[in-house]
């Protein structure tokens, strides 16, 4: 079975501070890790795929298959970045399984 | 590009009626397609995976003659509730894959509200 833990319901966390939004997952195969987001009354996006090891918005996420972990990091917050991000897990039936999801708030 | 289209966005309507719910891709061909409900302040949870051309995949604990899933074109997957009651009321989400090597990609949802 296929898992993915998001241990913080809510962060927050001050314009400029470093962010870090922590997701663990259990999977028995190879998996693709995905950082989708969404913000206020906006549908969901993807923001990260471990795949592509791009930077978006700043943001970077590494896997790590040994601690199972896939955190999102960023040095800088935003306001902006404040949404709600969503990690997932995709297996090789290409469907997700979905973290419960952290709301980030950055205030200012 | 990769435009995934839902409706209606919102619909409320009285107990016992079925519902219809559209998922459109708008610039791409999918020959999957997949259905989430969120309830408020929870995860996406995976109902089932629309094959276009042959019949769903559901999930454990999905009921199947609940949940009519239609996946008669390429560009088009429907879901339809029947016999709604207040506890189906949600926010459905759809998701289709352009291509194998793409991510899924998200409508805006439908809020569905059972009186």
């Amino acid at each position: 079975a296929q898992r993915v833990t998001q241990p913080e319901k809510l962060l927050s966390v001050f314009k400029g501070a470093p962010v870090e939004l922590k997701c663990n997952y259990s999977y028995s195969g190879s998996p693709e890790l995905f950082w989708y987001v969404q913000y206020s009354r906006q549908r969901l996006q993807l923001l990260l795929r471990h795949i592509s090891r791009e930077s978006i918005k700043g943001f970077t996420a590494d896997l790590n298959k040994g601690e199972t972990s896939f955190h999102l990091k960023k040095p800088f917050a935003q306001e902006e970045d404040s949404a709600m991000y969503y990690c997932a897990l995709s297996g090789s039936a290409r469907q997700l399984t979905f973290g419960s999801g952290t709301q980030l708030t950055v205030l200012p | 590009g990769a435009v995934v289209s839902q409706h209606p966005s919102w619909v409320i309507c009285k107990s016992g009626t079925s519902v219809k719910i559209e998922c459109r891709s708008l610039d791409f061909q999918a020959t999957t397609m997949f259905w989430y409900r969120q309830f408020p302040k929870q995860s996406l949870m995976l109902m089932a995976t629309s094959n276009e051309g042959s019949k769903a995949t559901y999930e454990q604990g999905v009921e199947k003659d609940k949940f009519l899933i239609n996946h008669a074109s390429l560009t088009l997957s429907t879901l339809t509730v029947t016999s709604a009651h207040p506890e189906d009321s949600s926010f459905y989400i759809c998701s289709a894959i352009p291509d194998k090597n793409q991510p899924q990609h998200f409508g805006d949802g439908t809020r569905l509200s059972i009186l």
